[in-house]
């Protein structure tokens, strides 16, 4: 059983809709809570990062983490075809290394025009 | 500037033969680590490096996998006796302490 859970998708919006991810997870250890975005054939890159429960906003993107449910969830506001993408959630906690990411196995984002 | 860089891109193994895969990280990143990516799967840890010490192997999936970075800059992860399990993309990053995690755009990896 993997310690963090995700939907794989696909997951199709039509272009300016709000794009709705989330993932669970089972370690109560776990502090901190990112979430990636990788294109197809290239490395994931980090779109946010939050320590703890609580909301954080970046632009288009919104990141919410509920300890109590060990529920994470990613927001994208007015979807592009460029946020077509494949969606990791990862999440650590203190006592591992700092490297020692936990991810999902991805959720695929399909902007249609 | 430059990003972490890995080579090769692609890489095709017959069953029983040693692999040798090349990360360049982001210079002046201490810290680096590896990753193995199964098709349709998230990445899952393989070993850190902190400079030249290996800090933590514990994702390392046998003792047929083996990382080393022996001056603190590159770094090779070697894979003796490919099975075909061990296909895979192979993703490295890299960070400065406790910052961002930097990642290359990996090695596939196809062991027939």
């Amino acid at each position: 059983q993997k310690e963090v859970e995700q939907d794989p998708g696909p997951l199709s919006v039509p272009e300016g809709a709000i794009v709705s991810l989330n993932c669970t997870y089972s370690n109560s250890a776990f502090q901190y809570f990112m979430w990636y975005r990788q294109y197809s054939r290239k490395g994931p890159e980090l779109l946010m990062y939050t320590y703890s429960s609580g909301n954080k906003e970046d632009g288009r993107f919104t990141a919410q983490v509920d300890k109590s449910s060990k529920y994470i969830s990613l927001f994208i506001r007015d979807s592009q075809p460029s946020d077509s993408a494949t969606y990791l959630c990862a999440s650590r906690a203190p006592t591992d290394s700092w490297g020692k990411l936990q991810f999902g196995a991805g959720t695929q984002v399909v902007v249609t025009p | 500037g430059a990003g972490v860089s890995q080579s090769p891109r692609y890489k095709v193994a017959k069953r029983g033969q040693d692999v040798a895969l090349r990360c360049d990280p982001i210079s002046g990143h201490v810290s680096l680590f590896w990753y193995q990516q199964a098709l349709g799967q998230g990445p899952e840890f393989l070993t850190y490096f902190q400079n030249e010490a290996q800090l933590d192997k514990s994702g390392l999936p046998s003792d047929r996998f083996f990382a080393e970075r022996p001056e603190g800059s590159v770094s090779t992860l070697k894979i003796q006796r490919t099975q075909q399990e061990d296909s895979a993309v192979y993703l490295c990053a890299s960070s400065s302490p406790a910052d961002t995690q930097y990642f290359g755009p990996g090695t596939r990896l196809t062991v027939l």
